[in-house]
């Protein structure tokens, strides 16, 4: 199998906190994981990509000091919202990238952030 | 530049009818597509990719480089193909993938 979890699957904080999302591949590891961001009735859009032991690369657009990303270990990607805003409520989604022969993305449930 | 164009958000059939999912694409080098569903208040899971060259759960999609397409058929839709669907591009060393808006396809008994 593979099977990607995410905690929590819903947060909501006040305006100035930080908040943090774990991604977790639970039975295969992964060096390259991704962080993309859904708003309601909209697709899902890239934010960055998150490289186990190196820093992520960050799409075009997407603040890397207000998005700080961690992948600490071939399972774990964290991704902080540091000094959330209103406008950072949204649904946050990660995928591990599981590297053999069908190099599949597989996804998580998938976080919902309200910021208050 | 990579992008997606999925031009229906919504597309409604009666059980049985054949349904088309549009996607067009735009890549400079050599496209890897993909077909994703996401069933009400499941995560988002692969359909199908075009270098299987398979059909699941009766869709089938084929790569036309000449128009830049990917569009997603199936020959009698069940209504257990209610669902979200997206096209999504990759390619390249870094394995992300670029998704479409999405196409909401609501089979009707």
């Amino acid at each position: 199998g593979a099977v990607v979890s995410q905690h929590p699957s819903w947060v909501i904080c006040k305006s100035g906190t930080s908040v943090k999302i774990e991604c977790r591949s639970l039975d295969f590891q992964a060096t390259t994981m991704f962080w993309y961001r859904q708003f309601p009735k909209q697709s899902l859009m890239l934010m960055a990509t998150s490289n186990e032991g190196s820093k992520a690369t960050y799409e075009q657009g997407v603040e890397k000091d207000k998005f700080l990303i961690n992948h600490a270990s071939l399972t774990l990607s964290t991704l902080t919202v540091t000094s959330a805003h209103p406008e950072d409520s949204s649904f946050y989604i990660c995928s591990a990238f599981k590297a053999g022969h069908k190099n599949e993305q597989f996804f998580g449930p998938g976080t919902r952030l309200t910021v208050l | 530049a990579q992008r997606v164009t999925q031009p229906e958000k919504l597309l409604s059939v009666f059980k049985g009818a054949p349904v088309e999912l549009k996607c067009n694409y735009s890549y400079s080098g050599s496209p890897e597509l993909f077909w994703y569903v996401q069933y009400s208040r499941q995560r988002l899971q692969l359909l199908l990719r075009h270098i299987s060259r398979e059909s699941i759960k009766g869709f089938t999609a084929d790569l036309n480089k000449g128009e830049t397409s990917f569009h997603l058929k199936k020959p009698f839709a069940q209504e257990e193909d209610s669902a979200m669907y997206y096209c999504a591009l990759g390619g390249g060393a870094t394995n992300k993938l670029i998704f479409g808006t999405g196409t909401l396809l609501a089979v009707q008994p």
